[in-house]
């Protein structure tokens, strides 16, 4: 497609529930990038992927977070146990290269807003 | 780490004014973006500025790169409502080798032009 789809929009979780996000990238776009806003519109940075490889997952909390991109499969990023600061949007990205550049900007989604209750 | 600093952090105006958005580091950026974001959507790329001291138009928006690439300006002139939204700069890692999609972002401002 020609956007970053997103699902759900919205999803609500009480607190040790799982959640997860689906992110389909535009299609040929090589790169995938998930970021957290939360309050004050701060975004975080969660992880990439080069494909379906890991490419920098710095940013992802180890313990309750994971994520896959699998071939001919939408992107997703799972929270297992959720709590209350889990509570944020979650945006995905795509790029057709190594996003941040002139040449190959992200694409970003339109995210999905997790209330954890 | 790299931190962005916007400023201000709101922005409430009349139609018809000017106005100028910073966002300011105490690191070197190799590039530096703007992006608006409106209320249920994503950020949306505006300009990248790349090269120190460079200056980009896009309509009535001004992108300014400082010339030691440590800070940005945005500025608009003759604000329109329908320029109301989240104004967002990021930059890439500097460190060769990481990832230029994992970007750092300012706080944002929050413009609100009104009619």
């Amino acid at each position: 497609g020609e956007e970053v789809a997103q699902t759900p929009k919205h999803l609500v979780r009480g607190e040790g529930q799982k959640a997860k996000l689906y992110c389909a990238p535009i299609k040929g776009h090589s790169y995938v990038f998930w970021y957290q806003q939360v309050l004050k519109n701060e975004f975080k940075f969660l992880i990439s992927f080069q494909n379906e490889n890991v490419f920098d997952e710095t940013g992802m909390p180890k313990e309750r977070f994971s994520a896959k991109c699998l071939p001919n499969s939408p992107c997703s990023l799972e929270i297992q146990a959720t709590k209350l600061e889990d509570s944020a949007v979650y945006f995905c990205a795509s790029s057709r290269l190594d996003g941040g550049s002139r040449s190959s900007p992200l694409h970003f989604g339109n995210g999905t807003r997790l209330t954890v209750t | 780490t790299q931190l962005l600093e916007q400023s201000p952090q709101f922005l409430s105006i009349q139609e018809g004014e000017n106005l100028t958005v910073y966002c300011n580091s105490s690191s070197v950026f190799s590039s530096l973006q703007w992006y608006r974001q409106e209320p249920g959507e994503g950020p949306v790329l505006l300009v990248t500025v790349v090269t120190g001291g460079e200056v980009k138009k896009l309509k009535r928006l001004t992108f300014q790169f400082g010339d030691a690439r440590k800070d940005s300006s945005l500025h608009i002139t003759a604000a329109q409502p329908g320029d109301t939204g989240l104004y967002l700069c990021a930059g890439p890692p500097n460190a060769g080798g990481t990832s230029y999609g994992k970007l750092t972002f300012g706080q944002g401002t929050i413009l609100t032009v009104h009619p």
